[in-house]
């Protein structure tokens, strides 16, 4: 079984500024990873993933992540937010080729001030 | 990546009345997900609907309560019955399917039980 666990539930920041939102998991097995964001009163929108190869992953709207598999770790950073930046952030875990059974963290709400 | 709709988008129901939550995908999928965030919280799957078969729950969800059809490859329907206030929540159907190892969200449905 998996497990994820998002250190921060909220992330104030201002705007231009740097952020990094953390994730941490627990598997037996091997995973993949997945960031997805939720913003106000809409549905989940995949931002990045990781299946397998470089551990460093690009996603949309300028956001990368990286996989660090000895500190069973995969942050969210990005390098300036914006005020459109303001979300929740959930990250996910599945067991490779379990072809579903996504876990979810508890979600980190990013706030970007002016 | 699929487009998913969900109707209705949101509702305000009595307690002890039925409501059913219809997901429509524009292409064939193997597999749909049925998730609950209830309100503050992540994402809680409730059960996978493959085509087909019946529903697989999740540990604290049963059929009685959450029935789910999946009558073809694009569409599932979720019914939460007899309906109490904690069942507040949105409700948000995904798709994935065999050796697809990313599951995409539809915009969810936000249900409120006075």
């Amino acid at each position: 079984a998996q497990s994820v666990t998002q250190l921060d539930s909220q992330v104030p920041v201002f705007e231009e500024a740097p952020v990094e939102l953390r994730c941490n998991y627990s598997s037996s097995v091997s995973v993949y990873l997945f960031w997805y964001v939720q913003y106000p009163n809409q549905g989940l929108q995949l931002l990045l993933k990781y299946l397998s190869g470089s551990t460093l992953v690009k996603g949309i709207n300028g956001f990368e992540a990286e996989f660090n598999k000895s500190q069973t770790s995969f942050h969210l950073r990005k390098p300036s937010v914006h005020i459109s930046d303001t979300a929740e952030y959930f990250c996910a875990v599945s067991g490779a080729g379990s072809q579903g059974n996504l876990i979810f963290g508890k979600g980190t709400k990013l706030s970007v001030k002016p | 990546s699929a487009v998913i709709s969900q109707k209705p988008s949101r509702d305000i129901c009595q307690r002890g009345t039925s409501l059913t939550i219809q997901c429509q995908v524009d292409s064939q999928v193997t597999m749909m997900f049925w998730y609950r965030q209830q309100p503050g919280q992540s994402l809680t799957l409730i059960a996978t609907a493959n085509q087909g078969s019946e529903a697989t729950y999740e540990s604290g969800f049963v059929i009685d309560k959450f029935p789910i059809s999946r009558p073809n490859l694009t569409f599932s329907t979720l019914t939460v019955s007899n309906m109490s206030p904690e069942d507040s929540s949105i409700y948000l159907c995904s798709v994935g399917g065999v050796g697809v190892e990313t599951q995409y969200f539809g915009p969810g449905t936000r249900l409120l039980v006075l």
